[in-house]
């Protein structure tokens, strides 16, 4: 079955450090991939998606490029802020009405 | 436009008792989901419907249903509360589309669910 393997943290970076989350997958077929954003106390928010291999996601200031060839969508952002600190997950949808999430990624950014 | 409701935030229920969740999905949306987030096992998929028609059902006992209304709006009820069954409930709506990847989910806030 479908599946995503993610970085777990958790992650403490100092502000305007950069950062990488790491995020592969296992899927039949062509899955589409997401990254969500949980702030504390609230629900999962959707930060970026890329819907084919080679597409690339980005939203304010984060990026994430759909590579097949290593099954991998991983989580960057080149310098991040204190209102970064959240937890981040990856995600695959399928043809299954599902969305399949990692585990989660708690980051804190220290100012 | 208004977001996904799910009512109650907050509740606490004892082991035995059974509870009802409900959610309200973005206006215009068909598909609504339901997860469950815990600390231990993350965000595990419990059912998704379209239309009123359950379309997938996650690896959970029957003590866990739910229902969608003509009106998109949807329901969960688990029954014989157990301990285990403390968890954030999360709610999710989309367009539903159909023969496409599952696409972008709009969340809500959740109800947390605190059995004791």
């Amino acid at each position: 079955g479908d599946s995503v393997t993610q970085m777990e943290g958790p992650v403490t970076l100092s502000e305007e450090a950069f950062l990488t989350i790491n995020c592969t997958y296992t899927a039949t077929g062509y899955p589409s991939l997401f990254w969500y954003v949980q702030y504390p106390g609230e629900g999962l928010q959707l930060l970026l998606k890329a819907t084919k291999a080679d597409d690339k996601g980005s939203n304010k200031g984060f990026e994430a490029t759909y590579r097949k060839e290593t099954t991998s969508f991983h989580l960057e952002k080149g310098s991040v802020q204190v209102s970064d600190s959240a937890v981040y997950f990856c995600a695959l949808g399928g043809s299954n009405y599902k969305l399949t999430f990692g585990k989660g990624t708690l980051l804190t950014v220290n100012p | 436009k208004a977001g996904v409701t799910q009512t109650p935030r907050y509740l606490i229920k004892t082991r035995g008792q059974q509870v009802t969740l409900s959610c309200s999905p973005i206006s215009g949306h068909r598909s609504v989901s339901w997860y469950q987030q815990t600390p231990g096992q993350g965000l595990q998929f419990l059912f998704e419907y379209f239309s009123e028609t359950q379309r997938n059902k996650g690896n959970f006992p029957g003590r866990f249903s739910g229902r969608q209304f003509s009106n998109s709006r949807s329901e969960m009820n688990v029954s014989t509360l157990e301990l285990g069954d403390s968890a954030l409930y999360l709610c999710a709506s989309s367009l539903g589309h159909r023969d496409t990847n599952t696409g972008e989910l709009f969340f809500g806030e959740g109800s947390r669910l605190t059995v004791l």
